[in-house]
């Protein structure tokens, strides 16, 4: 099983949808959630860390289950400049405390 | 705003050659990483580095790979004998502290080219 598991996409959707991204990973050791955003040949960029308790940033939101081990992101009134690659990221005690382990990204193309 | 240099942001080498990718990470930063992404796959971790040495490493950090902290400020990773398989986008990246919990800043990447 993959430690971090999402799906590739890409998901196409119009300009002001609202759209969700699912992630899951698989040890439940894994203590730090983050989402990353990835453009076409650059570096990851953080979008932001998710908390327990859920988090918002703007028109994104961001829900960590650590039950069923499940993330997930959702981008309200979607723009042209969403369009990018999301990276589901852990981090934490026996994924290895001082790294990050990435998903494959769910690449989204948002059209006018 | 402080940001992580690498260069260069491309070489091609041959296989066989070692090559020396180098990074200027955040100069308050304490913990440095190297990870590598071949193209259309997932960004993968090869090393985490603090203190002046290695703190972690994954399966594919093997003999042919080294880092270096050579002076205060750049922070080096070296592949011996390149292999076909080396073509990646390598990125830099540092942490203020360690990887939870904090935000991981990369470099632009540099693309290797092994022919």
């Amino acid at each position: 099983r993959k430690e971090v598991e999402q799906d590739p996409g890409p998901f196409n959707v119009p300009e002001g949808a609202t759209v969700a991204f699912n992630c899951t990973y698989s040890n439940s050791a894994s203590q730090s959630f983050f989402w990353y955003r990835q453009d076409c040949r650059k570096e990851p960029k953080l979008l932001m860390s998710v908390y327990s308790s859920g988090n918002e940033d703007g028109r994104f939101t961001a829900q960590l289950n650590r039950a069923s081990q499940y993330i997930s992101l959702l981008i309200r009134d979607s723009k042209l400049s969403d369009s990018a690659t999301y990276l589901c990221v852990v981090s934490g005690r026996d994924t290895g405390f001082q790294k990050l382990v990435f998903g494959t990204g769910t690449r989204l193309l948002v059209s006018p | 705003e402080p940001e992580v240099t690498q260069t260069p942001s491309h070489q091609v080498t041959q296989m066989g050659q070692e090559v020396i990718l180098r990074c200027v990470p955040i100069s308050n930063h304490l913990y440095f990483y190297w990870y590598r992404q071949i193209l259309g796959q997932k960004v993968e971790f090869l090393v985490s580095f603090y203190n002046n040495e290695i703190s972690e490493k994954s399966e594919i950090f093997d003999d042919q790979f080294s880092v270096e902290r050579p002076d205060g400020s750049n922070f080096t990773l070296k592949i011996r004998s390149t292999k076909l398989e080396d073509s990646a986008m390598y990125f830099c990246a540092s942490t203020e502290v360690g990887a939870m919990n904090t935000e991981a800043f990369f470099g632009q990447g540099t693309r290797l080219t092994v022919v």
